[in-house]
């Protein structure tokens, strides 16, 4: 199976400010990537899909970038509602993988 | 809207086996692959099977080393997970959620809100 691995872990931040997540997949995966945020209690929902399209509704405060095995997902100007863990998944091949998640949190 | 409304979870002792259901409506259920992720308490999310549209094709997450069995209906707009010889690991809330579209689409662009799943003696 396709590992993905999320860097960092957590993070702390203000708003305002940017922030930037990455995500590494053990093997080439072309642009075939999602980007998911979850807050405490709720399922997640997606916002990236094929690396850097973002999905209908999200705010374009969000974007992702990347191909291959390393991709990015940036908050631009962080806002309240967006303290959640982001989690990337891989959709290039079954099994699909999901990564560790990262926590981003109030600074 | 689309509408994904899980049941069936609760508290089972392992070895044991529990059956989820997933009810579908706000779209054209049979037009579209439906997955089952899950998520231990306080842990990441864990992809665990995915069935397609016409029920034909099915894939499974390696840890599930042929114990769960994903399946549908289609006149019932309903999705199932058959679980069996449960161990503690298998403890977390399970979420069906909808294929964003065909062929390669395979991220899920829609989530039920989860069903609690305790494998306990």
């Amino acid at each position: 199976a396709i590992q993905l691995t999320q860097s960092p872990s957590s993070l702390s931040a203000s708003g305002g400010d940017r922030v930037t997540i990455t995500c590494r997949a053990s093997q080439g995966i072309g642009r075939a990537l999602a980007w998911y945020q979850q807050k405490p209690g709720k399922a997640p929902n997606v916002l990236i899909y094929d690396a850097s399209s973002l999905q209908s509704g999200v705010p374009s405060r969000f974007s992702g970038s990347g191909s291959g095995t390393d991709f990015t997902l940036t908050i631009n100007s962080l806002q309240p509602e967006d303290f959640a863990t982001y989690y990337c998944q891989q959709f290039n091949s079954y099994p699909l993988t999901f990564g560790g998640g990262t926590k981003v949190e109030i600074k | 809207q689309v509408q994904l409304v899980e049941s069936g979870g609760g508290v089972v002792q392992p070895g044991r086996s529990l059956r989820l259901s997933c009810a579908a409506s706000g779209f054209i259920f049979n037009n579209y692959g439906i997955h089952w992720v899950r998520q231990a308490p306080g842990k990441g999310l864990e992809w665990v099977a995915v069935i397609s549209s016409d029920g034909k094709i099915k894939y499974y997450g390696d840890f599930v080393k042929g114990r769960f069995t994903i399946s549908r209906d289609n006149s019932k707009a309903s999705l199932y997970l058959q679980m069996d010889s449960l161990t503690t690991e298998d403890t977390a809330i399970y979420y069906c959620t909808k294929k964003a579209g065909t062929n390669t689409r395979r991220w899920s662009d829609s989530w039920g809100q989860g069903t609690l799943v305790t494998v306990s003696a």
